[in-house]
C-alpha cells in the first residue's frame, strides 16, 4: 500500500468548473505538498503545508493532520490548469525526503 | 525566484557506459539536495539526499555503488549512473530547499532528466 493516496488518477473537466483533487497518508509527516508536473517533466512546487488553508490565486490547499487527508481546490478552472497534480509528504524534519502520490492527470477543455 | 537547473534533459546512451546528471542552485547555497526518479505512469520516488561534503544518504533498495552522487559545492550535486542498463532508463529530477530570509523554506525542482539506455 502506498503511504499516499490520490483520487481521481484521472480527471477532465470544462472550463470554468470548480476542480476538487484529494490526497490521503498513512504516515506521520512534517509538512504536505502540492506539487505540478507539466508534460516535459518539470515540477513547481504550489503549496506546502503543515496545518489549515493556504490559497494562491485560483488554488486553494487545505490540511486536516487529524484526518490525515489534504485537498486541492482549482476555482474557475482553465485549460492552462491541465497537468499531472502531485501530493507528496515529508517523512521527517529535512524538507525534500518525500514520499509521492501517484498524481492526478488534469485535463481541462475549452 | 529561485531556479535549480538540471541537464542534461535527455539523453540517449548504450548499455553498459555511464551517465551524468547535473543539478545546479542558481542563486541560493543549497546545503541538501535531493535525488528522485519516476518510472512511466508511476509516482517519483526519492532515490537519495545529497548532503554538501559528506557522503549521500541513499534510500532502502538504491544501489550506492550505481547512482553515485557527488555533492562538492554548495551549488552543485550530481547523479552519476554507472553502467547503465536498460531498466535504468527513467525520468530523474533533483530538488533543492531555500530557506528565505523571511518566509520559510521552500522546495525548488530542477527540470528533470529523461534517460533512455539501449
Amino acid at each position: 500500500k502506498n503511504e499516499v493516496e490520490q483520487s481521481p488518477q484521472n480527471l477532465t473537466a470544462q472550463e470554468g468548473e470548480f476542480i476538487t483533487i484529494n490526497c490521503s497518508y498513512s504516515v506521520g509527516i512534517s509538512a504536505l505538498h502540492w506539487l505540478q508536473q507539466h508534460p516535459g517533466g518539470g515540477i513547481v512546487s504550489l503549496f506546502m503545508l503543515s496545518s489549515g488553508k493556504k490559497k494562491h490565486g485560483r488554488l486553494i490547499a487545505t490540511i486536516n493532520i487529524q484526518e490525515k487527508h489534504s485537498s486541492l481546490h482549482i476555482t474557475a478552472s482553465h485549460p492552462r490548469d491541465s497537468a499531472v497534480y502531485i501530493c507528496a509528504v515529508d517523512r521527517g524534519s529535512t524538507l525534500g525526503r518525500l514520499y509521492f502520490g501517484r498524481g492526478t492527470q488534469l485535463t481541462v477543455w475549452p | 525566484g529561485a531556479v535549480v537547473s538540471q541537464h542534461p534533459s535527455r539523453v540517449i546512451c548504450k548499455s553498459g557506459t555511464s551517465v551524468k546528471i547535473e543539478c545546479r542552485s542558481l542563486d541560493f547555497q543549497a546545503t541538501t539536495m535531493f535525488w528522485y526518479r519516476q518510472f512511466p505512469k508511476q509516482s517519483l520516488m526519492l532515490m537519495a539526499t545529497s548532503n554538501e561534503g559528506s557522503k549521500a544518504t541513499y534510500e532502502q533498495g538504491v544501489e550506492k555503488d550505481k547512482f553515485l552522487i557527488n555533492h562538492a559545492s554548495l551549488t552543485l550535486s550530481t547523479l552519476t549512473v554507472t553502467s547503465a542498463h536498460p531498466e535504468d532508463s527513467s525520468f530523474y529530477i533533483c530538488s533543492a530547499s531555500r530557506r528565505g530570509a523571511t518566509t520559510n523554506e521552500k522546495l525548488f525542482f530542477g527540470s528533470g532528466t529523461q534517460l533512455s539506455v539501449l
